[in-house]
């Protein structure tokens, strides 16, 4: 069973302040992803990753940065907090570029103040 | 441009009506399309993809490029059904999806 787990659940930040949200997955997955998920405008992907070290932009990727140094961990980074970025994130892994199946992560609710 | 439109935000039902849940989408060439659901407290995930062409959980849906849509349906909905449902597209470059803004199904008895 892949298991995708996120650091944390809920989280409360202030406005400026770095936020780093973590996702790892345990299946030896070649692609990893970072979507923001608002009522109304769906899911929105923020980044992704094919391989270790590599990154690309998606729809939404002003305000944030990623970080994937090991191939089980990719890490969504918030330089400076603004209150438009609370929402709930989502994490999600694929095998590789040719699967059709995501797995995802539970969701961690960022409120930022 | 690659787009999927879900029109309904929300589809409320009785139990043992029939559901169609809208999706219809833009995209050049031959379209991967897929359906992903979140049941409440739940993770997202795989409800079914048009390749298949198979029923799970008593859901079909059928790539029509004619309407370019790709409809969830199913003849009698239970209340385990509620829950948000997303459409969802592989891109162009084949790297990531884009999914559509949910339709949340509530059925009630």
């Amino acid at each position: 069973d892949v298991k995708v787990t996120q650091s944390s659940r809920y989280l409360v930040k202030r406005t400026g302040e770095k936020v780093f949200l973590e996702c790892v997955q345990d299946m030896d997955h070649e692609n990893m992803f970072w979507y923001r998920q608002d009522p109304g405008l769906g899911l929105r992907l923020i980044y992704f990753s094919y391989d270790v070290k590599m990154k690309e932009k998606g729809d939404i990727p002003e305000g944030y940065s990623v970080s994937r140094e090991k191939k089980e961990r990719f890490s969504l980074i918030l330089e400076s907090a603004s209150t438009n970025q609370t929402s709930m994130y989502l994490c999600a892994s694929s095998l590789d570029s040719r699967s059709y199946e995501q797995y995802f992560g539970p969701g961690t609710r960022l409120t930022v103040t | 441009a690659q787009r999927v439109t879900q029109p309904e935000k929300l589809l409320s039902v009785f139990k043992g009506a029939p559901v169609e849940l809208k999706c219809n989408y833009s995209y050049s060439g031959s379209p991967e399309l897929f359906w992903y659901v979140q049941y409440s407290r739940q993770r997202l995930q795989l409800l079914l993809r048009h390749i298949s062409r198979e029923s799970i959980k008593g859901f079909t849906a059928d790539l029509n490029k004619g309407e370019t849509s790709f409809h969830l349906k199913k003849p009698f909905a239970q209340e385990e059904d509620s829950a948000m449902y997303y459409c969802a597209l592989r891109n162009q470059a084949g790297t990531a999806l884009i999914f559509g803004k949910g339709t949340t199904l509530s059925v009630s008895s």
